[in-house]
């Protein structure tokens, strides 16, 4: 199976809802990212934790790092149907080079 | 801000024809990649590139694929003898530092090979 996958696959809130999606990760890892991807577009970065980080902010996002459980999770507050979008938590793989492996990510619908 | 581009934003190809996608990634940064992604499906790491050579690939990019950085400022990912399966977006992305750095993503290419 794979190095990063989220939970749930598909997440439909209404607007002002909270949002929580979830990550699991099978290596030892230095950081854990967070992307966004509208649909058709580019990634586009939203927040990085560190391995010795257990949590952090950014604007309505929180990230949570459990490195003995190896798992994350992203929750966006008071969501706003703008945030619609699939979420991919990222690590990176250390295998002499580097590569950045993502998730098959969670499609979130937020609903006006 | 500076961004990520490429071109062309879509191109349609006969099986068997040769593309070219390219890339300008952000001026500072020294890491280049190319991702992957069939409609729907997960985003696949395809290839690393530093220092005018592959840093790490994985095993979709096999013979059929090169990158090259030609001039210092493109990096090209070439797909000789395209096949059907081979429809997917493209994406490049570029870093500042090696290993677990955020990585910047540009729009994409979307290949349909017919």
């Amino acid at each position: 199976s794979q190095q990063g996958e989220e939970d749930p696959q598909a997440l439909s809130i209404q607007e002002g809802e909270n949002a929580t999606m979830n990550c699991s990760y099978k290596t030892s890892i230095n950081n854990l990212q967070w992307y966004r991807q509208n649909s058709g577009r580019g990634l586009v970065h939203l927040i990085l934790i560190r391995s010795n980080e257990r949590e952090k902010h950014s604007g309505r996002l929180r990230v949570t790092l459990d490195t003995s459980k190896k798992s994350s999770s992203l929750l966006i507050t008071a969501s706003r149907a703008a945030d619609t979008a699939s979420y991919f938590c990222a690590t990176v793989l250390n295998t002499g080079g580097f590569k950045t492996i993502f998730g098959a990510g969670t499609r979130l619908f937020v609903k006006a | 801000e500076p961004e990520v581009t490429q071109t062309p934003s879509h191109q349609v190809t006969q099986m068997g024809q040769e593309v070219i996608l390219r890339c300008v990634p952000i001026s500072n940064h020294l890491y280049f990649y190319w991702y992957r992604q069939i409609l729907g499906q997960k985003v696949e790491f395809l290839v690393s590139f530093y220092n005018n050579e592959i840093s790490e690939k994985s095993e979709i990019f096999d013979d059929q694929f090169s990158v090259e950085r030609p001039d210092g400022s493109n990096f090209t990912l070439k797909i000789r003898s395209t096949k059907l399966e081979d429809s997917a977006m493209y994406f490049c992305a570029s870093s500042e530092g090696q290993g677990p750095s955020e990585l910047f993503f540009g729009e994409g290419s979307r290949l349909t090979v017919l």
